[in-house]
Order: C-alpha cells, then sequence, then structure tokens
C-alpha cells in the first residue's frame, strides 16, 4: 500500500464524451504526476502539479488537463476521447521541499480507462 | 515517447535461479529507477541509482548502471514465484521525477 488512491477503478465511455480521473496523493506529499499506460507499453508522462500549477507536460494534446487541489488531491480530465485514450491512468505523488526532493515517487493503482 | 528499450521483452526462469534484465536509454539522466508491476496495476518502485553511481543492491536485487554506454542492468537473485510481474526502467533527466519509462521485461517465474 502506497497511500496513493485514485478513483474510479475502472471506466466506459464513447467517442466524443469527457473523463474525470481522480487521485488522492500520499499525506504530505505536494507534487502529482500524471501517466497513461497503453496495453503492452510502458507509462508516458502526461504532467505534473506542484503547489498547484503545471510544473511540466509530456507530449499530450491540450485535451488533457489538470487541477491539483489545496490538499493537494488531483484530477486528469480528458476532453473529446478518441479511442487512442483507452489506457490505465496512473497517477504518483512525491515531495519536493526547494531545490530538494524525495526521490521516491508513489504510485497509485490506476483507473482502466475504455473508450468505445 | 519511450526512453529506450528493455531486453529481454519476456523472460521465464524456474524459482531459485537468477533473473537479469536490461535497459538501455537515449539521453543524459540525473537518475535511473527501476519499477515493477504486477498484472497491469500500480508501479512499485524498487531501486533508484544517481548517474554518479555504478552499482547498488537492495536485498536481492542488484542494479548497475553504465552512462557510458547508457545502459542499465537489474539483477534479481534466487528468484520466487511472487516475482513474477513486469519490470521497468525509467529515467529521470530534470531530478523532478518527470519519468520516462522502457517498454518492460515480463518475467515468469515458475514454482
Amino acid at each position: 500500500e502506497t497511500g496513493v488512491t485514485q478513483s474510479p477503478t475502472h471506466l466506459i465511455k464513447t467517442r466524443g464524451q469527457q473523463v474525470t480521473l481522480r487521485c488522492s496523493s500520499q499525506s504530505g506529499h505536494n507534487t502529482v504526476s500524471w501517466y497513461q499506460q497503453a496495453l503492452g507499453q510502458g507509462p508516458q508522462f502526461i504532467f505534473q502539479y506542484y503547489r498547484e500549477e503545471e510544473n511540466g507536460r509530456g507530449n499530450f494534446p491540450p485535451r488533457f488537463s489538470g487541477l491539483q487541489f489545496p490538499n493537494y488531491s488531483s484530477e486528469l480530465n480528458v476532453n473529446a476521447l478518441e479511442l487512442d485514450d483507452s489506457a490505465l491512468y496512473l497517477c504518483a505523488s512525491s515531495l519536493v521541499r526547494g531545490q530538494s526532493y524525495q526521490e521516491t515517487q508513489y504510485f497509485g493503482p490506476g483507473t482502466r480507462l475504455l473508450v468505445l | 515517447s519511450q526512453q529506450g528499450e528493455e531486453d529481454p521483452q519476456a523472460l521465464s526462469i524456474q524459482e531459485g535461479e537468477n533473473a537479469t534484465m536490461n535497459c538501455s536509454y537515449k539521453t543524459s539522466i540525473n537518475n535511473l529507477q527501476w519499477y515493477r508491476q504486477n498484472s497491469g496495476r500500480g508501479l512499485v518502485h524498487l531501486i533508484l541509482i544517481r548517474s554518479n553511481e555504478r552499482e547498488k543492491h537492495s536485498g536481492r536485487l542488484r542494479v548497475t548502471l553504465d552512462t557510458s554506454k547508457k545502459s542499465s542492468s537489474l539483477l534479481i537473485t534466487a528468484s520466487r514465484a511472487a516475482d513474477t510481474a513486469s519490470y521497468f526502467c525509467a529515467t529521470d533527466d530534470t531530478g523532478f521525477q518527470k519519468l520516462v519509462f522502457g517498454t518492460g521485461t515480463r518475467l515468469l517465474v515458475s514454482p
């Protein structure tokens, strides 16, 4: 158990719909990252939030957006869903203090999204 | 895009044997990490090795890093059936955990 939780565990949507995935960080962590993992592939970095601000984005279009709340929980929103968005979505939390950071990043169990 | 590749893509061994997985990457890194994933669920952090380190141990795990060859290896000694999982290497070039993962090695350890 890492202390990082995600909801829902599974989700089925149709093409063109919008989806919101949620992540609750491990207690005391102030940074959350989101990853997309297609079947049979390694996870790909979507974006990271630090103290409620986006702190870097991978090669994903703007229809992937996020939020981090004051309690450091986070949401991933995907608009205009496409079939290729079907994947396991993972969030991970860590602690960053100024110029130093806790190197271990703790992953949640993921949300499996199927787009039909 | 993936940072690099892992080799082999799949590995099948008997309990008690050692398992070695290799990872190659493309760019300069701050650190390299290894993760385990069971049945397509969450990732479990195994070990981190910094770019100025060459070898690191943790229990039955041994990781090596060769920055000149841009490669790393993970050795699991005395494998157990519970080690059956997918193993991923991930590189961090910024130092802020924006990880770039490899393609993974699927390990099957038979009793």
